[in-house]
């Protein structure tokens, strides 16, 4: 069966620090990856998605996100936070002969500080 | 536009009812999919449906979940004989096609408690 772990349950930023958050992936086949978020009070939005060529993907807000398809991983990235990023940010993976299936981590919670 | 809504936004119920959760998805929207996220827990898939069919019904816990979907566009959630492992949030989304390509929007969810 898929499983997506992510590293960090809380990290805690100060602005303009970077960010990295882990996201790897359990499926030896062919994946769409993906990167939610959730800002408090909102709705899971769209942040970033990967579904073949450039490995590099890059989203809205500045952030973006390397799939690296030795180390199961799709790692969440962004040089220069700022406070409006505090949010919860999920991974989800779905492998692709699981049809509309996804399978989403258990999320990071991201606070920034001003 | 109105995005995927869904009611109630907050249920309490008590063990051994029955309880149905609507979601509204954008109008439009072909594909329709539903979630529960438990407590400290990532999204966990229950079912997917294209128009009115469930090709895969594959997350769905146990026999006491069913779903259904009228007209290409309302879904219900409905959950037999609650149990207090059945508390999460129940969230909705759905997209214009079934095709991963296509954003899945998000609706508020439906915050489940039984106690």
């Amino acid at each position: 069966a898929q499983s997506v772990s992510q590293h960090n349950h809380h990290v805690i930023l100060s602005e303009a620090a970077s960010l990295e958050l882990g996201c790897n992936y359990s499926y030896g086949g062919t994946v769409n990856l993906f990167w939610y978020v959730q800002y408090p009070g909102q709705h899971l939005q769209l942040l970033l998605k990967y579904f073949s060529g450039d490995p590099l993907v890059k989203g809205i807000k500045g952030f973006e996100a390397e799939f690296i398809k030795s180390k199961f991983s799709f790692n969440l990235r962004k040089p220069s936070v700022q406070w409006s990023d505090t949010a919860e940010y999920f991974c989800a993976v779905n492998a692709r002969n699981y049809g509309q299936n996804f399978v989403f981590g258990p999320g990071t919670r991201l606070s920034v500080l001003p | 536009g109105a995005g995927v809504s869904q009611s109630p936004s907050n249920k309490v119920t008590e063990k051994g009812k029955d309880v149905e959760l609507r979601c509204d998805p954008i109008s439009g929207h072909t594909a329709l999919y539903w979630y529960r996220q438990s407590l400290g827990q990532g999204l966990e898939f229950l079912i997917y449906f294209q128009g009115n069919s469930a090709p895969d019904k594959s997350g769905l816990p146990s026999d006491r979940f069913s779903a259904e979907r009228t007209g290409g566009s309302v879904s219900t959630l409905t959950i037999q004989r609650t149990q207090q492992e059945d508390s999460a949030v129940y969230l909705c989304a759905s997209s214009l096609a079934p095709d991963l390509y296509n954003e899945q929007f998000f609706g508020p969810g439906t915050r489940l408690t039984v106690l």
